[in-house]
């Protein structure tokens, strides 16, 4: 079993739509959650992190944290064309490595 | 400001070749981490330091692969002997603060390594 894992994908949705993306982790003690975006060609870069269960917004991006579940997911609402990228799922076990997920191809059609 | 830097973008090498990969962090970034990114793959953590110290090298795949960052600062990951499944994008991050956890981390634009 991978320590991270997300449906490669490629996620397609219409302009405008809720795309939802999700990821399941292995380690229990895992404390910080990170969702990285990366355009092709380009570097990873940080949109969102969540460190507590529930629910965090910033814009139109919201990540949901379940560690009962090992869970966590992103929701990006009014997609636009310009959020298709990759999307990384980054879990910190504890210590200070940074494990992250193969992504998530998200295609927004205009 | 300056984001984090690397150097050289691409490097062409012949297989036995060492390489020598270099990262120039955010100024004042207490934490520097170097991976390896496979096409269609995550970043693969290799090592971690905090300013100087190498606290974790667990990621690197075997002792040909060295790192230092012997100021605190500027880091270089050394790989000698090179083969052909050393090919990869090596990319190196930094952040303000020490540890792995709750901490963002900028990176860099990589190093695309190509072993002949």
């Amino acid at each position: 079993q991978k320590e991270v894992e997300q449906n490669s994908g490629p996620l397609s949705v219409p302009e405008g739509a809720i795309a939802s993306l999700n990821c399941t982790y292995s380690d229990r003690g895992s404390q910080s959650f990170f969702w990285y975006r990366q355009y092709s060609g380009k570097s990873p870069e940080l949109i969102m992190f969540i460190y507590s269960n529930g629910d965090k917004e910033d814009g139109r991006f919201t990540a949901q944290l379940n560690k009962a579940s090992q869970y966590v997911s992103l929701l990006i609402r009014d997609s636009q064309p310009s959020d298709s990228a990759t999307y990384l799922c980054a879990v910190n076990p504890g210590g200070f490595k940074t494990i992250f997920g193969a992504g998530t191809r998200l295609f927004v059609k205009a | 400001g300056a984001g984090v830097s690397q150097s050289p973008r691409y490097k062409v090498t012949k297989r036995g070749q060492d390489v020598a990969l270099r990262c120039d962090p955010i100024s004042g970034h207490v934490s520097l981490y170097w991976y390896r990114q496979a096409l269609g793959q995550g970043p693969e953590f290799l090592t971690y330091f905090n300013y100087e110290a190498q606290q974790d090298k667990s990621g690197l795949p075997n002792d040909r692969f060295s790192a230092e960052r012997p100021e605190g600062s500027i880091s270089t990951l050394t790989i000698q002997r090179t083969e052909q499944r050393d090919s990869a994008m090596y990319r190196c991050a930094s952040s303000e603060l020490a540890g792995g956890n709750y901490n963002e981390q900028f990176f860099g634009p990589g190093t695309r390594l190509t072993v002949l």
